[in-house]
């Protein structure tokens, strides 16, 4: 069975860091770009960073640059996005989704930032 | 960054066929933007529909297909379904960098 599933999620103070992770099962992570996606309460779909197969190739919205950082591990069949210096507008919900042939998404890890 | 543009909502009658388009604010949607398309129902993660512009996978229902029309990329329904009322967000490709277009809610009515 295909699953793809983010954890790393929770309540954090502004300013503070959190590590989420995207594990795939069921097929591999290692032939597709993978993206980071993020959803605000009652809002649409934002794009975070995408890295490419193999990890070199990474490319982040502006308003992340330089607090977020994207990775990868195709050994462990997993994306990584390792956010710091979080903000009260970071809070949502965090999907990650493979790209392509591929095209499946994660259920979704929920990131609150809030003193 | 691009924004990209699709209709906030439209409203189709059940067996009935919509267009739901993607277009960016400074040129033509291509087949180089690669064009995916994808459903969210309410309190679900999306699900991807569409990839490059016009292919689909196993899970899409037959009555869904993507394209390319008058500059923009389009989604098709044809025959709409009570279970196709849903948010359906465009995603567009610019090299390594993503744009989602805002979304568009369809109504099945």
């Amino acid at each position: 069975e295909v699953q793809v599933v983010e954890s790393g999620g929770g309540l954090v103070l502004p300013g503070g860091s959190l590590r989420l992770s995207c594990v795939a099962s069921g097929f591999s992570f290692s032939g597709y770009w993978v993206t980071w996606a993020r959803q605000a309460p009652g809002k649409g779909l934002e794009w975070v960073a995408s890295t490419n197969e193999d990890g070199r190739v990474k490319q982040y919205v502006d308003s992340v640059k330089g607090r977020f950082t994207i990775s990868r591990d195709n050994a462990m069949n997993s994306v990584f996005l390792q956010m710091s210096s979080l903000r009260a507008e970071d809070t949502a919900v965090y999907y990650c989704v493979s790209e392509y042939k591929s095209g499946h998404w994660g259920q979704g890890s929920l990131v609150t930032v809030s003193s | 960054q691009a924004v990209v543009t699709q209709e906030p909502s439209l409203t189709v009658s059940p067996g009935g066929t919509v267009t739901l388009t993607c277009g960016f604010s400074t040129g033509a949607v291509t087949s180089g933007h690669n064009p995916y398309w994808f459903q969210q129902k309410p309190g679900q993660a999306p699900r991807t529909l569409i990839y490059d512009t016009t292919n689909k996978y196993s899970w899409t229902p037959a009555r869904f297909s993507g394209s390319l029309l008058g500059g923009k990329g389009a989604l098709t329904l044809t025959g709409a379904q009570p279970e196709d009322e849903a948010d359906y967000y465009c995603f567009l490709l610019f090299g390594a960098a993503r744009v989602f277009g805002g979304g568009t809610k369809l109504t099945v009515l």
